[in-house]
């Protein structure tokens, strides 16, 4: 069963504007994690954000925040004031337990002047 | 420090040839992952070792094997290549103590098999 689950369509968004991309996992075990991961064209792996499922308050890492809805089990990444160079592919992962990261499929955003 | 380097860049590989993708860290990082990604999908765990001497299937272990006897290398090995491993393979590590579990992730290899 696929365990992260990202369906939005390429995204088009203005630049300046915020995007929110949308991210939903499924685990049983009560302690995860869960990441964002940018893939620009160059095709590197940049770690974005990262949400403990314990923690208490949604994550920020400068432009990027985490909506973490726990019941929902849903992990939007919110980018405010999106620049030129936030075009490329996101992708949400879960870690489980301790050592593993599932991947989904990501999302294409495409940031337009 | 270099942070995790990847060899080779590139490769061609002719069906039922093998190879060994290198992986080396500087981070003195206890944890090591491969991953592969299939154009236009997320990456998959391959094989993971949480130290030297350790290691452990993945997601999509067939087709590849892996050691780890130092704490800095883990070499990922194809035997007898076939068209479906035409993948990106990335590498990846992280300590055991990080407080946000994050993976920093080589640059990638990108290997076709004709």
């Amino acid at each position: 069963a696929q365990k992260i689950t990202q369906t939005q369509p390429g995204m088009f968004v203005q630049e300046k504007e915020a995007v929110t991309l949308d991210c939903t996992y499924d685990t049983s075990d009560p302690s995860y994690g869960l990441f964002w991961y940018k893939q620009p064209s160059s095709g590197e792996m940049i770690f974005l954000i990262y949400q403990g499922s314990y923690d208490q308050q949604n994550a920020t890492e400068g432009r990027y925040s985490l909506n973490f809805q726990k019941a929902r089990k849903s992990a939007n990444l919110v980018i405010s004031a999106s620049q030129l160079g936030d075009s490329a592919m996101y992708f949400c992962a879960m870690r489980e337990g301790d050592n593993r990261l599932a991947f989904g499929k990501g999302n294409q955003v495409v940031v337009i002047p | 420090n270099a942070g995790v380097t990847q060899t080779p860049k590139f490769r061609i590989l002719k069906i039922g040839q093998s190879m060994t993708l290198q992986c080396t860290q500087d981070m003195n990082h206890n944890y090591m992952y491969w991953y592969r990604q299939d154009p236009g999908m997320g990456l998959k765990l391959i094989y993971y070792s949480v130290g030297a001497g350790i290691t452990d299937k993945g997601e999509v272990p067939n087709g590849y094997n892996v050691s780890r006897s130092t704490t800095e290398d883990f070499p990922l090995r194809l035997e007898l290549a076939a068209p479906s491993q035409t993948s990106v393979y990335f590498c990846a590590s992280r300590r055991n103590r990080e407080t946000n579990y994050e993976q920093y992730f080589g640059p990638g290899t990108r290997l076709t098999v004709t």
